[in-house]
């Protein structure tokens, strides 16, 4: 079965900074997706970004970005000039493929954004 | 265009109790699954339903059992409440045929007492 690991509990930024969420998975599959969302305290789980493995250009989406290893398991997520509005639960997550099979999610990071 | 709605926002039960929840998947998606999130832990999968079948299981009792409608809405229902089924309770829905990413609604909170 396949396992996410988020190692940090809890992390914190400075506004404007940069942080980096670490995130590792366990797979013996080579086809699957890797996801990143955000949990405010609104409950609402959001997506952030979203990383096929068989492309091997690191998924962006304005401020956020990956650092996709395939073969050490590891897919971190980076958000650059933090705002208030990034603090939240940040879950990594894996998908298997084909079709749609469930989201296998980590522990969470809490992250706090300090002004 | 809606996104994903869940009803009821809140609940509270007792132990023994039975309990509803529902679930309206986002226009354009046919596939609906089910996670339980307990406080400070991720999400687990509980079911997921396409085609008014349930597809696929995660491990949780037959308490819990689940309905999908024509209209591709969903229902879930835990049987004889324990205690420990007090979680954040999310519908997600997808397109099965797109292979397309799963979108959350806002949750129940259900607490048993």
């Amino acid at each position: 079965a396949q396992t996410v690991t988020q190692s940090q509990p809890e992390m914190s930024v400075q506004e404007a900074e940069t942080v980096t969420l670490s995130c590792t998975y366990d797979t013996s599959e080579s086809d699957y997706y890797l996801f990143w969302y955000k949990q405010p305290p609104s409950r609402q789980m959001i997506l952030v970004i979203r990383q096929e493995a068989y492309k091997q250009q690191n998924a962006t989406e304005n401020r956020f970005s990956v650092n996709f290893q395939k073969a050490a398991k590891s897919f971190s997520l980076k958000i650059s000039d933090s705002q208030l509005g990034d603090a939240a639960m940040y879950f990594c997550a894996y998908r298997s493929l084909p079709g749609n099979t469930p989201l296998v999610f980590g522990k969470g990071t809490r992250l706090s954004v300090i002004a | 265009d809606a996104g994903v709605t869940q009803s009821p926002t809140h609940l509270i039960k007792t132990r023994g109790q039975q309990v509803t929840l529902r679930c309206s998947p986002k226009s354009g998606h046919d596939t609906v699954s089910w996670y339980q999130q307990a406080l400070g832990q991720g999400p687990q999968f509980i079911f997921q339903y396409y085609e008014e079948e349930e597809r696929q299981r995660g491990n949780f009792p037959d308490r819990f059992s689940g309905h999908q409608f024509p209209n591709y809405s969903s229902e879930l229902n835990v049987n004889a409440l324990l205690l420990g089924d007090s979680a954040l309770y999310l519908c997600a829905s997808s397109a099965l045929q797109r292979e397309e990413t799963q979108y959350f609604g806002p949750g129940t909170r259900l607490l048993v007492l």
